[in-house]
């Protein structure tokens, strides 16, 4: 009954390399969101994604970040060209579809951690 | 801005003192969550209460909502010291039926720390 699992766990880049971080939800689950959280502050959403279809990226800045979730296999999020500013854990939560028993909770991985030198 | 703002930032108190911590949000919801995060882990959901409903329990937890102050308010009773942990609210967007995924904003978090 595994959760929702992210890897690497930590995550180390030189500036102006590339970054990516997987994410597999709970089996059973087709939607992903990706937030970022920096030292002592709260989560901030990036991107929500179902297989294959993005369905929102508000929070995902313009440059530089992408994020796809395909049909086989994990979701990605890639970050190019990576700065120190993008040093920060970046988590992973899935859910449901959706359905009468849904309670709309998120189910949250225990996160990549990226440190940019 | 944040959508979601908790306050205290810090709260520290003795084991088996109740803990009290309040969220404030801008925009119209229709659920709010509370969940936790030890440190370096990632997050756990508590509790969601509906936008049609004031009060919940779950266990030593006890979340109130107010959808014309639009805050909310989580209550541990009886802390532990496992209770140590960040606390954030939740908000999930109004207009939403019931059953449908969607994301959620997160709130700043209240750092409880729990001493013996």
């Amino acid at each position: 009954n595994a959760g929702v699992m992210q890897n690497p766990r930590h995550l180390v880049r030189r500036r102006g390399q590339e970054a990516r971080l997987r994410c597999s939800p709970m089996k059973g689950h087709s939607h992903v969101y990706w937030y970022r959280q920096l030292p002592e502050e709260g989560l901030k959403f990036m991107v929500y994604l179902q297989k294959e279809n993005i369905i929102d990226e508000s929070g995902m800045p313009k440059e530089r970040f992408s994020a796809e979730f395909p049909k086989e296999g994990p979701s990605i999020l890639r970050i190019q060209q990576v700065v120190r500013g993008d040093s920060a854990a970046y988590f992973c939560a899935s859910s449901p579809p959706g359905g009468s028993y849904f309670t709309g909770e998120l189910f949250f991985g225990e996160g990549s951690r990226l440190t940019v030198l | 801005s944040q959508q979601g703002e908790e306050d205290p930032q810090a709260l520290s108190i003795q084991e088996g003192e109740n803990a009290t911590m309040n969220c404030s949000y801008k925009t119209s919801i229709n659920n709010l969550q509370w969940y936790r995060q030890n440190s370096g882990r990632g997050l756990v959901h508590l509790i969601l209460i509906r936008s049609n409903e004031r009060e919940k329990h779950s266990g030593r937890l006890r979340v109130t909502l107010d959808t014309s102050k639009k805050s909310s308010s989580l209550l541990i009773t009886a802390s532990r010291a496992a209770d140590t942990a960040s606390y954030f609210c939740a908000t999930g967007p109004a207009g939403l039926e019931t059953g449908t995924a969607s994301k959620l904003t997160f709130g700043t978090g209240t750092r409880l720390q729990v001493t013996l």
